[in-house]
């Protein structure tokens, strides 16, 4: 059983478009994030949700926008792609909004062309 | 401005010897530390952790030492197998938060 999923896998999309990656955990954690996987390869967050509500919101321009419908489902919606957006986006949840260990899913390859 | 460094992007190892995974940090707020493996195509699966107030963490063949004082700690693999290659990820939190911070990751390659 996969704990955090995220779909899609891979994605290649056009500048300009609007796209969207859905991600879902079993865990019964009740915090959510997502990290962004740069060109560099290094691991930066984006976003936290704990029971729905945001807590965390780095930097990010606000063409990218996370919606959580639930504790167990934090999806991210991406506007007017660029090609800087190219990288690769990984959900993650924990227990508590301190949660010490945070499990990740398996990444989305988003590629902007 | 990079708060957690892993400064040698690569380590080879033979099958059978250790492998030392360092990591430095900055931010002397940070209280809690974690190793990730990760394979290619896959995401980031957590190894091990301690906390500030142990100096080390063992679990099975991996072992996490932590010098609070020259804010550094390692991962040691005793011994590396094969299976043990892929990027391994040092990151810091401050425990009562939940921002991981990450460094830029370790290639271990563990030659049979």
């Amino acid at each position: 059983d996969t704990a955090v999923s995220q779909t899609p896998k891979y994605l290649v999309t056009q500048m300009g478009n609007d796209k969207s990656i859905k991600c879902e955990q079993n865990l019964g954690h009740d915090t959510m994030y997502w990290y962004k996987q740069d060109s560099k390869k290094f691991l930066k967050i984006m976003f936290s949700y704990n029971n729905k509500e945001l807590i965390i919101n780095e930097t990010v321009p606000n063409r990218f926008s996370p919606k959580s419908p639930d504790k167990a489902h934090l999806n991210l919606h991406i506007n007017s792609l660029e090609l800087g957006d190219s990288a690769v986006y990984f959900c993650a949840s924990s227990k508590g909004a301190a949660g010490n260990t945070i499990y990740f899913g398996e990444g989305s390859w988003l590629t902007v062309v | 401005d990079q708060q957690v460094k892993q400064n040698s992007p690569s380590l080879s190892v033979q099958e059978g010897r250790i492998s030392i995974l360092n990591c430095d940090y900055t931010n002397s707020m940070f209280d809690y530390f974690l190793w990730y493996k990760k394979y290619p195509a896959e995401g980031p699966t957590f190894l091990i952790s301690i906390s500030s107030i142990k100096d080390k963490n063992e679990d099975g063949r991996f072992t996490v030492f932590l010098n609070k004082s020259a804010k550094h700690l390692s991962l040691h693999i005793v011994p590396s197998q094969p299976g043990d290659s892929a990027v391994y990820f040092c990151a810091a939190k401050v425990s009562a938060g939940n921002m991981l911070t990450f460094g830029g990751g370790t290639r271990l390659m563990v030659k049979p």
